[in-house]
């Protein structure tokens, strides 16, 4: 049971170029989340959709965009890559869209790093 | 927006030691999870709680879901080496940010064998 995967784990993009962080998840959840963690910062929502087709804003969604392909796979792009988007990069996922009910279920991280 | 304030942020502590930790809130939240997050991984579920005065357990941890719900306390006790990680508070209030979670900004454990 892999429960929610992430890759690549690791990159390096240098300023200005594009790439795509890629989650999939295989327990037939309806909600997935991207969270970038910065030293000290804790845990910031960037974008989330409660089911599948839609998508929302969470707490610092500029410079990036998601797509929700289908209800497995949430994907998150950054369209021109800057130092400040240096960070590490998590997807999870719940059951329910009552977040409280279940809990997430988190991927283990993509480190991403702009030079 | 709402925010959880986790403290302390970071501890130093023997192994054998307990440990204490909290966050609060400005504003009622109607449930507390604990994670913890192990060096390059992701967070994990380790205790949730969803009424007031709740008090659960899990092996070694025990946390509380304060009485004026806007607080919570995880403790550890007999700390071992393998308890080094990140531990985040996260809730979810009435109303706000959709149903989604908020996290606190997390105490790293450390734990001197």
């Amino acid at each position: 049971n892999a429960g929610v995967t992430q890759t690549p784990k690791f990159q390096v993009l240098k300023t200005g170029q594009s790439m795509t962080l890629q989650c999939a998840q295989d327990m037939n959840h309806n909600s997935m989340y991207w969270y970038r963690q910065d030293p000290g910062m804790g845990l910031r929502l960037i974008y989330y959709s409660a089911s599948e087709g839609t998508t929302d804003k969470g707490e610092v969604p500029n410079g990036y965009n998601v797509s929700r392909l289908n209800k497995r796979e949430f994907s998150l792009r950054l369209e021109s890559a800057a130092p400040s988007q240096t960070s590490v990069y998590f997807c999870a996922s719940n059951a329910h869209r009552d977040s409280s009910v279940y809990g997430y279920t988190f991927g283990s991280g993509t480190r991403l790093t702009v030079v | 927006g709402q925010q959880l304030n986790q403290s302390p942020q970071s501890m130093f502590i023997q192994e054998g030691e307990d440990v204490s930790m909290n966050c609060t809130s400005s504003s009622i939240f109607n449930t507390w999870l604990w994670y913890k997050q192990d060096p390059g991984e992701g967070p994990v579920l380790l205790i949730a709680l969803y009424k007031a005065g709740e008090l659960t357990s899990n092996g070694r941890l025990t946390a509380q879901f304060g009485i004026t719900r806007k607080d919570s306390f995880l403790n550890i006790s007999a700390s071992i080496p393998s308890d080094v990680g990140i531990y985040f508070c996260a809730g979810q209030g009435y109303g706000g940010s959709q149903g989604n979670l908020i996290f606190g900004k997390g105490t790293k454990l450390s734990v001197k064998p």
